[in-house]
């Protein structure tokens, strides 16, 4: 079936430096790619998406990149704050289905 | 501020017993989704609904069924809950109107806890 996958599961990053994380995605159709921001006790929201008639997108310090050759997309974050510390996913829209195939995760540590 | 709630954050409930989770939403999204998620295994999705009175299974169907009698609410039954069963559910809503999806909105999480 089709599948997201996302690397690395853990990443661990000094302050102030930049973090990128990175999704593969199977379906050729896919044409949407949300990511999440999951903290502790809470549900995952919304932080920055991108679709496929772009091939980046920026918001302040994040931004998403997408390859629709390399059927690749990347969230970047720059100057990475305490508050960044959580968990993200990245997903793809499933085809003409409306529904989104879900990365399994990245826990991003931001170290003082 | 747009939100999905959900009824409980917390609910402990024995083996064997009955169980509903509440969802409603307040944008007037036509879908709605169920996702459990445990550690190391991300999100599951068991059911979602594109309409009222419509379900679909997700991937993780078994044990569970729900119900969407109305646009605003879609609730997840635990027909006879079991241990297997304790986890975080996360209810979502979306919209894709004129053919375009859009980003789902989460609830904050019921953490269920079967004993």
């Amino acid at each position: 079936g089709e599948n997201v996958e996302q690397h690395p599961s853990t990443l661990s990053v000094q302050e102030g430096d930049s973090a990128v994380i990175k999704c593969t995605y199977s379906d050729s159709a896919s044409n949407y790619f949300p990511w999440y921001k999951q903290e502790l006790g809470k549900g995952p929201q919304l932080i920055i998406d991108i679709r496929s008639n772009v091939g980046e997108k920026k918001d302040q310090r994040i931004a998403v990149t997408l390859n629709k050759t390399a059927k690749h997309f990347s969230l970047h974050i720059t100057e990475t704050q305490p508050e960044d510390s959580a968990v993200y996913f990245c997903a793809a829209s499933m085809g003409s289905n409306y529904q989104l195939i879900w990365g399994a995760g990245t826990k991003l540590i931001i170290k003082p | 501020d747009v939100k999905v709630t959900q009824s409980s954050r917390y609910l402990v409930k024995r083996t064997g017993e009955k169980v509903f989770l509440e969802c409603v939403q307040d944008m007037d999204h036509e879908n709605m989704f169920w996702y459990r998620q445990d550690p190391g295994l991300g999100l599951r999705l068991i059911y979602f609904s594109y309409d009222v009175k419509m379900k679909e299974k997700g991937d993780i169907p078994e044990g569970y069924s729900v119900s969407r009698e109305k646009k605003e609410r879609f609730s997840l039954i635990l027909e006879s809950a079991s241990t297997n069963q304790t986890s975080m559910y996360l209810c979502a809503s979306s919209s894709s109107s004129e053919g375009m999806l859009r980003g789902y909105t989460f609830g904050s999480g019921t953490r269920l806890t079967v004993v």
